[in-house]
C-alpha cells in the first residue's frame, strides 16, 4: 500500500509571496492533519480535516489556510510568506475519527527568502 | 494550555544497553499515546502506540504508560547504532489534536 505522498517535496518563495502545498493521503484514511516542524518550536498541530470539514485548528495566523477534497486528497495554502514560515510541513494521515494512529509523508521543505 | 514534556536529551547509550525515553503531559482527558522516530531529514515514523495503562511490547521495543501519573515511556532493547534518532511522544484526546512532544535525541555509541 502506498504512503503518504506530499508535493512538491522542495520550495523556496520569497516573502510576500503565496504558496500551496498538496498532500494525498493512504489510500482509505479519510482524516489528514497538517504540522509546521522547526527546530526550535518542533511539530506544531495546523489543522485536522476530515470528508471535508475542518475538525480542529491549531494557534496559526489566518494566513494559512487549507482544504480537503471528496477523494480525501488536501491542500494547505499560506499567503503572504514571512521568513518564520520557512520549515518543514508535515501532512499525516489516519484512517477515521476514532483511528488516532496518524502516518506522516516525507514533508515539504519551504524556504522563504 | 495542553502539554507534552520530554528530555531533549541527547540520551547516549552504549550498543546492547537499554535505551530509556520518557514524557509527561498535562492533558488528565488524553487517552492514546504514541512515539515516533524521526531520523535527522526525514518525516516522523510511527513505532508505538499505547491506549491502556501498564506495558506494551513490539520486537525491542515496550511502550509503558501510567495514567495516574501521567507518564508515558519508551524502552528500547539491545539497542542498535540505527537506533540513534529524535524520539517524538505525543497524546491524544478524542475530538482534539494531537499534542506533540520536542522530541529526545538518542545516540546509541558502537
Amino acid at each position: 500500500k502506498a504512503g503518504v505522498t506530499q508535493t512538491p517535496r522542495y520550495l523556496i518563495k520569497t516573502r510576500g509571496q503565496q504558496v500551496t502545498l498538496s498532500c494525498s493521503p493512504i489510500s482509505g484514511h479519510r482524516s489528514v492533519s497538517w504540522y509546521q516542524q522547526t527546530p526550535g518550536q518542533g511539530l506544531q498541530f495546523l489543522f485536522e480535516y476530515f470528508s471535508e470539514t475542518q475538525r480542529n485548528k491549531g494557534n496559526f495566523p489566518g494566513r494559512f489556510s487549507g482544504r480537503q477534497f471528496s477523494n480525501s486528497r488536501s491542500e494547505m495554502n499560506v499567503s503572504t510568506l514571512e521568513l518564520g514560515d520557512s520549515a518543514l510541513y508535515l501532512c499525516a494521515s489516519s484512517f477515521g475519527i476514532a483511528d488516532n494512529e496518524q502516518f506522516f509523508g516525507p514533508g515539504t521543505r519551504l524556504t522563504v527568502l | 494550555q495542553k502539554e507534552v514534556e520530554q528530555n531533549s536529551g541527547p540520551l547516549s547509550v552504549p550498543e546492547g544497553a537499554i535505551a530509556s525515553l520518557n514524557c509527561t503531559y498535562s492533558d488528565r482527558g488524553s487517552q492514546s499515546f504514541f512515539w515516533y522516530r524521526q531520523y535527522s531529514g526525514k518525516s516522523p515514523e510511527l513505532i508505538m502506540s499505547i491506549y491502556s495503562n501498564g506495558d506494551k511490547e513490539d520486537g525491542r521495543f515496550t511502550a509503558q504508560l501510567n495514567k495516574a501519573s501521567q507518564y508515558v515511556s519508551l524502552l528500547i532493547r539491545d539497542s542498535q547504532p540505527s537506533d540513534s534518532a529524535t524520539y517524538l511522544c505525543a497524546g491524544h484526546q478524542a475530538g482534539t489534536a494531537l499534542i506533540f512532544g520536542k522530541g529526545t535525541t538518542l545516540s546509541v555509541s558502537s
